[in-house]
């Protein structure tokens, strides 16, 4: 069966640190991996996907994440965060017939100055 | 382009009413899913429609919650009798193609419901 699992339901970091996200997977099929970002009262975004075509996978805004089969891991990373980063990330992976996506219950990220 | 659209964004109705939701998807787009995000949680499906079909509604409660994606207009979603366990916020969200697993869904802004 298709789950993500997202360790850590709240990340707080300083303005300039290392932003790390972790999301695992659990998947019977080749898995297709996608990280969304909500920022309060909105909708979800996508931030990128993973197509099996690149193990490092860049998105916007300067987040990237790294495919790791032998680790069932897809986690998101920034070098640097930003006080506008501030946000709920959501790991999404679809189900099995393709027709729906399963998301992980979402890390909130804090920025502080 | 325009993206996903939703209205009303804010609905608050009392127990025992009826809210209907409504989602146009991105022009081009045939493929409509909802979702129901509910406090401290994630965001879980409901149904998948194409255009005058359901496709999945395994994620759909089984009594007072229907959907529709006619031929011509947006997608309804309704919920009959509202209670308030149903106050949460609703996604709408399309995709131009499914059944391919590394289709991106676009996502609306959805419609936070409150249930007095």
């Amino acid at each position: 069966a298709q789950s993500v699992t997202q360790l850590g339901s709240h990340v707080s970091v300083s303005e300039g640190a290392l932003v790390l996200l972790r999301c695992n997977y659990s998947s019977s099929v080749p898995p297709y991996l996608f990280w969304y970002v909500q920022y309060p009262n909105q909708g979800l975004q996508l931030l990128l996907k993973y197509t099996s075509a690149a193990t490092l996978v860049k998105g916007i805004n300067g987040f990237e994440a790294e495919f790791k089969k032998s680790e069932t891991s897809f986690h998101l990373t920034k070098p640097s965060a930003h006080m506008s980063d501030a946000a709920e990330y959501f790991c999404a992976v679809p189900n099995q017939a393709g027709t729906a996506l399963i998301f992980g219950k979402g890390t909130t990220l804090s920025v502080s100055s | 382009n325009a993206g996903v659209m939703q209205n009303p964004r804010h609905l608050v109705r009392r127990r025992g009413q009826e809210a209907r939701l409504r989602c146009s998807p991105m022009k081009g787009h045939s493929h409509v899913y909802w979702y129901r995000q509910l406090p401290e949680e994630g965001l879980k499906f409901m149904v998948y429609l194409q255009k005058e079909n359901i496709i999945d509604e395994s994620g759909m409660p089984k009594e007072r919650f229907s959907a529709e994606f006619p031929k011509e207009g947006p997608s309804i979603l309704r919920i009959q009798q509202v209670v308030r366990g149903d106050s949460a916020a609703y996604f709408c969200a399309s995709s131009p193609t499914s059944g391919e697993y590394q289709e991106t869904q676009y996502f609306g802004p959805g419609t936070r419901l409150l249930v007095l």
